[in-house]
């Protein structure tokens, strides 16, 4: 499997545009966790989905922000309208849970990340 | 809620050993990560423990684990300069997301 994989892997964008980030996870992973890095905040939970369904999306900033998991092998974060607070670098990464015991259930395989820059 | 925290840098010389150290609030995390994350790249797993486990040694690297404080720490022995990346704690349980410290950048001199 070539791994999680993210496009486009730098973005540049002008404020007030739409930005829509998009994932491959690993085939077969059901879990699928967006991440934003910046140097302040460090490494942050957007939202993370269970076989395509979002579980937990408390740490999508506000309702610019949406993300949709259509099938189980892609995914986006949109941002609409952008903003140049939003310039971060944003990780996409997947995880298998299996009913062994030991973290391969949840390691997470992170993508390359999207580096965002909005102006 | 969930927090992690790291000390932001450590710098160190090559040979050295490093400590990298990290508290969390979760009493009920399952497992406990350090990962690694290189220039430009995402983040790998490098090495995780047990929360039953209070050691836990491979190779160069050797995970100690306080429960009752909630302090995790990454001994690094014989520091190499390739080992110059920013390092993460996370923790978990089961079926649910990392959450992540900021980071230590590890610096390594020659």
């Amino acid at each position: 499997d070539a791994g999680v994989i993210q496009s486009p892997r730098h973005e540049v964008t002008e404020m007030g545009q739409e930005v829509t980030l998009r994932c491959k996870p690993i085939s077969g992973h059901d879990y699928l966790f967006w991440y934003r890095q910046t140097m302040m905040r460090g490494l942050e939970l957007l939202i993370y989905f269970n076989n395509n369904v979002p579980i937990d999306d408390s740490g999508m900033p506000e309702d610019r922000f949406s993300a949709k998991m259509p099938n189980a092998s892609f995914s986006t974060l949109k941002i609409q309208p952008s903003e140049p607070r939003d310039s971060a670098v944003y990780f996409c990464a997947s995880s298998l849970s299996t009913p062994l015991p030991g973290p391969s259930n949840t390691e997470a395989f992170f993508g390359q990340g999207t580096r965002l820059t909005v102006v | 809620g969930e927090d992690v925290e790291q000390s932001l840098f450590l710098s160190v010389r090559e040979g050295d050993s490093s400590v990298i150290n990290c508290t969390y609030t979760d009493s009920s995390s399952t497992y406990l990560y350090w990962y690694k994350q290189e220039p430009g790249a995402g983040l790998q797993l490098l090495t995780y423990i047990f929360s039953n486990m209070d050691m836990k040694q491979d190779q160069r690297l050797t995970v100690l684990l306080n429960k009752k404080d909630k302090h995790l720490s990454l001994r690094i022995a014989d520091t190499q300069t390739g080992d110059s990346a920013i390092y993460f704690c996370a923790e978990n349980t089961a079926g649910t997301a990392l959450i992540f410290g900021k980071g230590t950048t590890l610096s390594v001199s020659s």
